[in-house]
């Protein structure tokens, strides 16, 4: 398996234009996690999933925030509009189960200018 | 806040030594996780330690976990440069929510 696969690696985009990340988790895992690093606040849970249900967003920052994940294979997240502070690394990670490791994607760089 | 909190926010080390991070949580756990990110890369799970154990060793690691004083400990022994990275711990609570910490950046001097 080629592991956690986020896209884009990098992002650059202008004040309030809208921006979607997007992670495909490792076949078979049917947990998945957004966060946010940034230096100031370090990682930040945003929202979690399990078997394609959302669990947990209350990590999610406000209205402005959406995830999805329509299958198995697939989640998003979105950013409607962007702004400034939103800058940050996003991360994606999957788990198997409850009480298993879990495998991070690379990581979505997003710079709001 | 339910997150774990690690201890040094930083540490500075020549290779050989022993690294020893504390993390510390506020809430009842399923299990504790360390997890190391080298600059710019995603985090790399390290090892995993359940409530009911104690210690646990991996390689050059040794984590132990105390649930009464809800605390867990990374040791690395014969530091090497390569392990210059951040570390962090991770807490699974119910649901298989996992939350870390801010973490610990260890630099292993040559």
């Amino acid at each position: 398996d080629a592991g956690v696969i986020q896209s884009p690696r990098h992002e650059v985009t202008e004040m309030g234009q809208e921006v979607t990340l997007r992670c495909k988790p490792i076949s078979g895992h049917n947990s998945l996690f957004w966060y946010r690093q940034t230096m100031m606040r370090g990682l930040e849970l945003l929202i979690y999933f399990n078997n394609n249900v959302p669990i947990d967003d209350s990590g999610m920052p406000e209205d402005r925030f959406s995830a999805k994940m329509p299958n198995a294979s697939f989640s998003t997240l979105k950013i409607q509009p962007s702004e400034p502070r939103d800058s940050a690394v996003y991360f994606c990670a999957s788990s198997s189960t409850g009480g298993t490791e879990a495998f991070f994607g690379q990581g979505t760089r997003l710079t709001v200018v | 806040s339910q997150q774990g909190e690690e201890d040094p926010q930083a540490l500075s080390i020549q290779e050989g030594e022993n690294a020893t991070m504390n993390c510390s949580y506020k809430t009842s756990i399923n299990n504790l996780q360390w997890y190391r990110q080298n600059s710019g890369r995603g985090l790399v799970h390290l090892i995993l330690i359940r409530s009911n154990e104690r210690e646990k060793h991996s390689g050059r690691l040794r984590v132990t976990l105390d649930t009464s004083k809800k605390s867990s400990s990374l040791l690395i022994t014969a530091s090497r440069a390569a392990d210059t990275a951040s570390y962090f711990c991770a807490i699974e609570t119910s649901g298989s929510r996992l939350t870390f910490g801010e973490g610990t950046q260890l630099t292993v001097n040559p």
